[in-house]
């Protein structure tokens, strides 16, 4: 049972350039949810997808956009980077329909800005 | 008030010790909670689900106090490999998709 994958692991870039990252959701679930979390901070929400559609969105600027793909595999980019987006992007995969909620995470892709 | 809120500790506690730490959340309609364990600069991993009163899983125990709106995590007999940052999550009662988090507690087991 392959769990939740994120690529790349680690990225450098430097202010004002475009990164993408992907994440495939652990097999059997068709929810993906992306957090940036910063060292020594909890995971921050950044949105949601289910159903290819964003269904929920935390307090992140619009540079920070996202897709799901029919498969339920997902990206986010994000533009015009600053030094702050330097953080670690987790994403976690879960399965909506029934009682249970458990997220899943990645092992998360560690950005550094310069 | 946040709406998850953690000690953020560290504690730090010798082996074979007894560790609580307690979750508190504004949301008195949320319904689901749970306690990941995050090691340094890796992802957070789920520890438990709380759906209804409590749960327990070896020297793992939470515990779900509605009243008071917390929830906590019990740790007995402490191993050097329980330290880890453990955050709190709460299934938020208007959006069934999406999970509020607290800040975490820091847990140091020494030998």
């Amino acid at each position: 049972d392959a769990g939740v994958t994120q690529s790349p692991t680690h990225l450098i870039k430097t202010r004002g350039q475009q990164v993408t990252l992907r994440c495939s959701p652990k097999s059997g679930h068709d929810t993906v949810s992306w957090y940036q979390q910063a060292l020594g901070q909890g995971p921050q929400f950044i949105f949601q997808y289910y159903e290819e559609e964003e269904r929920q969105r935390g307090n992140f600027p619009d540079r920070f956009s996202g897709h799901q793909f029919p498969n339920y595999s997902s990206e986010l980019n994000v533009n015009a980077l600053l030094l702050g987006d330097s953080a670690l992007y987790l994403c976690a995969s879960s399965l909506t329909s029934g009682n249970r909620y458990e997220q899943y995470f990645g092992p998360g892709t560690r950005l550094t800005v310069t | 008030r946040k709406e998850v809120e953690q000690d953020p500790g560290p504690f730090n506690v010798p082996e074979g010790a007894t560790v609580a730490f307690n979750c508190t959340y504004s949301n008195s309609a949320s319904q689901s909670f749970f306690w990941y364990r995050q090691d340094c600069r890796k992802e957070p991993k789920l520890l438990m689900s709380v759906y209804s009163s409590g749960n327990e899983d070896g020297r793992f125990t939470a515990q779900l106090n509605r009243a008071s709106q917390y929830i906590s995590l019990l740790i007995r007999d402490s191993k050097l490999s329980d330290s880890a940052t453990y955050l709190c999550a709460v299934r938020d009662a208007g959006n069934n998709r999406k999970l509020i988090w607290g800040l975490g507690t820091s847990l140091a087991v020494n030998p």
